[in-house]
């Protein structure tokens, strides 16, 4: 069974510039969460979809949106980057949301984003 | 809001012996825990997991962990450290719902661990 997909993992983006991300859960996951770590902040939760609808949102600021496709993928856009969002954006599919399913959440190997 | 510490940012063991990481969490109620590991360049992998039931708790690659519901402790634990486990660290906290949405998960700032032949 393949594993969570994310696409690109590299990115080098400028200030100003908006950036989206793409993640693809794994066969038969219908929820995926998003996650930003930096060294400053760590890791923290950036929204959760499942059937096309955003779950849960973390506390970040409106420029940070994403969607849920009808197959489940997901992408998560970045508009007017600043450098405090170069960041490695982590993408992680369950098989249904909350809790209680994390322990058969799989984590991507996440994007790299860099704003200069 | 539920919060996470770990209060150790580096630990170096000496590969064979033994290691325990800290954790310590708040929340109003018992969270679900878990322990993740990150190796460089690598997403998170589920190291083991805490729900109900026993307080300790057995995960892949050796790891346990143990549940202290007075101290909101879930600290990990291994008898004998491998070259290959130096790696990122983290525990994390999940509320439990009846039913709706998630906040998803509540990290730490992690733990570095360094193996030292």
């Amino acid at each position: 069974k393949a594993g969570v997909t994310q696409t690109p993992r590299y990115l080098i983006k400028t200030r100003g510039q908006q950036v989206t991300l793409s993640c693809s859960p794994i066969s038969g996951h219908r929820s995926v969460s998003w996650y930003q770590q930096t060294p400053g902040q760590g890791l923290q939760f950036l929204f959760e979809y499942f059937s096309e609808t955003q779950r849960n949102k973390g506390n970040f600021p409106g420029r940070f949106s994403g969607r849920q496709f009808s197959n489940s993928r997901s992408e998560m856009n970045v508009s007017t980057l600043e450098l405090g969002d170069s960041a490695l954006y982590l993408c992680a599919s369950s098989p249904i949301p909350g809790a209680s399913s994390y322990n058969e959440q799989f984590f991507g190997p996440g994007t790299r984003l860099t704003v200069l | 809001a539920q919060s996470v510490t770990q209060p150790d940012i580096h630990i170096t063991v000496s590969e064979g012996a033994s290691l325990e990481l800290r954790c310590n969490y708040s929340y109003g109620a018992t969270p679900y825990l878990f322990w993740y590991v990150q190796s460089p360049g690598q997403g998170l992998q589920l190291l083991l997991k805490y729900f109900s039931g026993d307080t300790l708790v057995q995960g892949i690659k050796g790891f346990e962990a143990e549940f202290k519901r007075s101290q909101s402790s879930f600290n990990l634990r291994k008898p004998s450290v491998h070259w290959s486990d130096a790696a990122e660290y983290f525990c994390a906290v999940a509320a439990r719902y009846s039913g709706g949405g998630a906040d998803g998960l509540t990290f730490g700032k992690g733990t570095h661990l360094i193996i030292q032949p």
